[in-house]
Order: structure tokens, then C-alpha cells, then sequence
């Protein structure tokens, strides 16, 4: 059973604050890595995606990758208020039709 | 661009009746999915279409959940007895992509329908 892990948290973290995600995936041959944000009540959505081995930056978010240690992070600079959130890591698993393997999410409480 | 759209948007139902959920996917994004997402859990797959055939449905417990994807657009989601493990999110979600290669796979997802089994 191939997984996708995350600490549930809540990880708190105070506003203007860096706020650090993390995901570990266990399907080795993995090449396409996504972070989605979902507000409570609400569907997911995509901030970014990640293929490529280092880090890869849009406004305050960062996502790092490192495939030999099948890791995958998401960084939030000056974290606001609006970053609360649960913080979903996907997996497009290999042998797939595009599949995507889900972690449970981390919680995020960004507090003024 | 118009969103993915699903209803109901919550139904409630008693245990061992049945319920049909609907999704229209962004206009000419050929894969359709639909996860469940139970609470405090990530999203689920439960079965894959590209246009209207099943890639894959490994997930879709088979005995009571069935989906269909008439003429490749719209998808329906049943549940045929409903128990109370299955009050959860379905989620539709799409995509342009329409093979297995490599490359990012943007799923947008719908507003999803809420489930609630008494």
C-alpha cells in the first residue's frame, strides 16, 4: 500500500511567523508532488506543485523536494491569519493514470 | 472558466437507503475522479474516468457504491445500500490531462457533497 504521511498537528504558529510542513511518500518511483490547501467546510486547492529536486518558490510559499529521502516540504513566510488551514500532500503515484495519493493533512493555526 | 459543479450539496439519508450524487467537470477536461473524504482524513480515490471509460475504480467498494460517465461529460456517483461508515465528502475533481505520462496533474475539485448516514 503505497502512502503519503503528515503530522496531523495542529501546528501552531504565530503571524508573521514561518510555518513548516512536512510529507513523506513511500512509492519510491514518484515524480509529481502537489500541496493543496483546504479551509474548513471547504473543497481543496491547488498552491502548488513540485517536480524537480530542490526548492521551488511562488509569493510566500516554498516547496522543497528531496527524492532520495522521499521528502517533500511546504514553507509559509509571514504566515497571516488566512493561512489557517489544513495543508493536504499529494502524490501522483507511478503506474497511474494520473492518480493522486493524498496525506491526511496538517493543521495550521496561524495566531495574531 | 466555470468550475467543477456537483449536487447535492448535503443530503441526509438513513441508513440502507440510497443516494445519487451528480458532477459536471470543467468543460473539456476529458479525466473525472471522485474521492471521499471522511472527516479529519485526506481525500479517497474512489474510481478514475478518461472520457467515459473506468481506468481506475480499485478503491470503489463495489458491492454498494457504483459511477457512471455517460457520453464522457457529466458522472453520477450511487450509493446502494448506504451504511453509516459512508457519511463523508465526495469530491469530483477533473483534469485536462488524459494519459499516465509524466508531468503535473492539476486536479480542480468541486464544492463537493456532503453525506450525512442516520
Amino acid at each position: 500500500q503505497k502512502e503519503v504521511e503528515q503530522n496531523s498537528g495542529p501546528l501552531s504558529v504565530p503571524e508573521g511567523a514561518i510555518a513548516s510542513l512536512n510529507c513523506t511518500y513511500s512509492d519510491r518511483g514518484s515524480q509529481s508532488f502537489f500541496w493543496y490547501r483546504q479551509y474548513s467546510g471547504k473543497s481543496p486547492e491547488l498552491i502548488m506543485f513540485i517536480y524537480s529536486n530542490g526548492d521551488k518558490e511562488d509569493g510566500r510559499f516554498t516547496a522543497q523536494l528531496n527524492k532520495a529521502s522521499q521528502y517533500v516540504s511546504l514553507l509559509i513566510r509571514d504566515s497571516q491569519p488566512s493561512d489557517s488551514a489544513t495543508y493536504l500532500c499529494a502524490v501522483r503515484e507511478t503506474d497511474s493514470w494520473g492518480k493522486l495519493q493524498f496525506g491526511a493533512g496538517t493543521q495550521v493555526v496561524v495566531t495574531p | 472558466e466555470a468550475g467543477v459543479a456537483q449536487s447535492p450539496r448535503y443530503k441526509i439519508i438513513e441508513k440502507r437507503q440510497s443516494v445519487a450524487f451528480w458532477c459536471n467537470p470543467i468543460s473539456g477536461h476529458a479525466t473525472l475522479y471522485w474521492y471521499q473524504q471522511i472527516l479529519g482524513q485526506g481525500p479517497k480515490l474512489l474510481i478514475q474516468f478518461q472520457n467515459n471509460g473506468v481506468v481506475d475504480d480499485s478503491q470503489l467498494p463495489k458491492d454498494r457504491f457504483s459511477a457512471e460517465r455517460l457520453k464522457g461529460v457529466d458522472s453520477t456517483l450511487k450509493i446502494q445500500p448506504a451504511k453509516l461508515e459512508d457519511s463523508a465528502v465526495y469530491l469530483c475533481a477533473s483534469t485536462a490531462l488524459t494519459s499516465g505520462g509524466s508531468g503535473a496533474n492539476v486536479l480542480t475539485f468541486g464544492a463537493g457533497s456532503r453525506l450525512t448516514v442516520l
